[in-house]
């Protein structure tokens, strides 16, 4: 079974920083490419952005609402993949996702974590 | 990159269809075969319903399908079931390793 699961989440101050974390199982974890999604309380669907695999040399790429602030990486050996967030604003208060990256869909996703930027 | 835009709500009674549009641009829909759709129920995570416009994953019912005329893709859910009351959003490609997705369609079965 194939299983996402993001922990990391939390209540930071605007101007501070937080890493995510996605630890996956049930599929082999190295070969895929792995996104990020967001969503605001009440809102829609944003994508943060992309990881490829090692064969592309880990190649990240980032929604122009995140770059420069965030970013992603992973650890094939542990199954698992980041996102580092820093220079945090309100607007970045969101569930995070991270998904699977298939055929340029994304076939699975973690339950997400909630992220919460207030003073 | 702005969303692409989605009618906010579409509705229907069980049996029947409903249709949904997502409209984009000619740098993102109308350019490429990468549409894809995820249903997304209260509380959940989305859920992958068709990808490269009109391909289901395995698992997801035939009375799912999609399809793309120049910048406008579409989502139909034929037959519609109580199950089928979701929030729907579409995702395309938009070149530059750069992905963008929908306003959302807020699909309620009557």
């Amino acid at each position: 079974e194939v299983q996402l699961v993001e922990s990391g989440g939390g209540l930071v101050q605007p101007g501070g920083s937080l890493r995510l974390s996605c630890v996956v199982s049930g599929f082999t974890f190295s070969d895929p490419y792995m996104d990020w999604v967001r969503q605001a309380p009440g809102k829609g669907l944003e994508w943060v952005g992309r990881i490829k695999n090692k064969a592309q040399s880990y190649t990240a790429n980032y929604a122009a609402s995140v770059e420069g602030r965030f970013t992603m990486s992973r650890d094939d050996s542990k199954n698992s993949l980041y996102l580092q967030m820093n220079s945090l604003k309100t607007d970045d208060t969101a569930v995070y996702y991270c998904a699977r990256d298939w055929s340029t869909a994304l076939s699975s996703w973690g339950q997400g974590t909630l992220v919460t930027v207030s003073s | 990159q702005s969303a692409l835009t989605q009618p906010p709500s579409a509705s229907g009674s069980p049996g029947q269809s409903v249709t949904i549009s997502c409209t984009g641009t000619s740098s993102d829909v109308g350019a490429y075969s990468y549409v894809s759709w995820y249903q997304q129920h209260p509380g959940k995570a989305p859920k992958l319903m068709i990808y490269d416009v009109n391909k289901r994953p395995w698992g997801v019912p035939g009375r799912f399908s999609g399809s793309k005329s120049g910048n406008t893709a579409s989502l139909t859910v034929s037959g519609l079931q109580a199950e089928d009351e979701a929030d729907y959003y579409c995702n395309s490609y938009a070149g530059s390793n750069n992905y963008v997705f929908g306003t959302g369609t807020k699909v309620t079965v009557l």
